[in-house]
């Protein structure tokens, strides 16, 4: 199994309308959770972090259930400029800056006009 | 400084010729990473440092892959007897350690290597 799983996609939206994707690990050890924005051909970028309360940042809504061990990422009122490969990241210690990230291998999303 | 630097951008190289590529990080972070990303895949770690210091290797660095970062600023990736199995995308990151401020990773604009 592998630590970070997520399904490839693509997931082809609406403009305008919600799409969740989720990610599950396997590594129970797991400490910081987040998600990351990959635009073709660009480097990755922090979308944001991923706490076990959840948190929300404008349209964008993050879960983390440690029991099932999945993340999870809400986008609402999805925009055209939101088409982009969202990549599931966890790492073993806290504050994430360790001895590296785990990335899954991304879920490729197309809003469509 | 606005952010990770790396150099070249793009590298073509022949199998079994070396090449290195240069990170230069966020000038006040002192951990840097080196991560390679092929075609559909997410970006898998290599190796990191904390200023000068190199914590840990991925068993993904083989005997022909070597990172320094001699004065705890910028770094090198230096890839010995290229095959074409190394050609990826290699992406730099830098970051606060944990517990100093915001500890998320900056990456790079990455380098591409192609190995014919």
């Amino acid at each position: 199994r592998k630590e970070v799983e997520q399904d490839p996609g693509p997931f082809n939206v609406p403009e305008g309308a919600t799409v969740a994707f989720n990610c599950t690990y396997s590594n129970s050890a797991s400490q910081s959770f987040f998600w990351y924005r990959q635009d073709c051909r660009k480097e990755p970028k922090l979308l944001m972090s991923v706490y076990s309360s959840g948190n929300e940042d404008g349209r964008f809504t993050a879960q983390l259930n440690r029991a099932s061990q999945y993340i999870s990422l809400l986008i609402r009122d999805s925009k055209l400029s939101d088409s982009a490969t969202y990549l599931c990241v966890v790492s073993k210690h806290s504050g994430g800056g360790a001895d590296g990230l785990t990335f899954g291998k991304g879920t490729h999303l197309i809003i469509q006009p | 400084d606005t952010g990770v630097s790396q150099d070249p951008r793009h590298k073509i190289t022949k199998r079994g010729q070396n090449v290195t590529f240069r990170c230069d990080p966020i000038s006040e972070h002192n951990r840097l990473y080196w991560y390679r990303q092929t075609l559909g895949q997410g970006p898998e770690f290599l190796t990191y440092f904390q200023n000068e210091a190199q914590l840990e290797k991925s068993r993904l660095l083989s005997d022909r892959f070597s990172a320094e970062r001699p004065k705890g600023s910028f770094s090198t990736l230096e890839i010995q007897r290229t095959e074409q199995g190394d050609s990826a995308m290699y992406l730099c990151a830098s970051s606060l350690p944990p517990g100093r401020g915001d500890y998320g990773y900056t990456f790079g604009s990455g380098t591409r290597l192609t190995v014919v």
